[in-house]
């Protein structure tokens, strides 16, 4: 079993739409990271949080740390959206990154 | 600011070849590291550095040298490319674990090993 799993995997949506993206982990953490990789390759980090909520724009992550769950929503979907996110949980005293496998989102006009 | 200046951006090596791909960054950052990501999988850890002069092994060390004498740079090295080291190559930093642990990723570089 994978110690972070995202879900869904692919994800297809029309604009305008709420969206949902989830990940839970089985190990210990200080933080949950939340990453986006663009169509071209680049990655850049969207949250990082160790309890409670963030709220960045149209892009709110959460983190339940007894459940060991975190969700990423996003608000009025637009095709600019479109790219992978990827959660990554840190754990360990060098903030080493374990990560998901990457939810893909493709939003439609 | 640069950020984190990945080069080349594309690599062709025959079996056995070795190359090195280059990792620098302009942030002052402690912490760097070496991913490597493939089809269906997440990203790797190869290696990683927390400080000049101090490197470590990730999940997917083998095959894969580094070294840190600077805190700007973090090359990495494949000794002897095999086709298994076909990929994509992630190197990022951040000033280190805890709440100051935000990651900045260079462009990526695309490793195919015939």
């Amino acid at each position: 079993k994978n110690e972070v799993e995202q879900s869904p995997q692919n994800l297809t949506a029309q604009e305008g739409e709420f969206i949902t993206i989830n990940c839970s982990y089985s190990v210990g953490i200080s933080a949950l990271h939340w990453l986006q990789q663009h169509p071209g390759g680049g990655i850049v980090s969207l949250f990082m949080l160790s309890s409670g909520k963030k709220k960045h724009g149209r892009l709110i992550a959460t983190i339940n740390i007894q459940e060991k769950h975190s969700s990423l929503h996003i608000t009025a979907s637009h095709p600019r959206d479109s790219a992978v996110y990827i959660c990554a949980a840190e754990g360990g005293s060098q903030g080493n990154l374990i990560f998901g496998k990457g939810t893909k989102l493709s939003v439609k006009p | 600011n640069a950020g984190v200046t990945q080069t080349p951006k594309f690599q062709v090596l025959k079996t056995g070849q070795s190359m090195t791909l280059q990792c620098a960054q302009d942030m002052n950052h402690e912490y760097m590291s070496w991913y490597r990501q493939d089809p269906g999988m997440g990203l790797r850890l190869i290696h990683y550095s927390v400080g000049a002069g101090i490197t470590d092994q990730g999940e997917v060390p083998n095959g894969y040298n580094v070294s840190r004498s600077t805190t700007e740079d973090f090359p990495l090295r494949l000794l002897s490319a095999a086709p298994s080291q076909t990929s994509v190559y992630f190197c990022a930093s951040s000033y280190g674990a805890g709440a100051k642990n935000i990651q900045y990723f260079g462009a990526g570089t695309r490793l195919s090993v015939l």
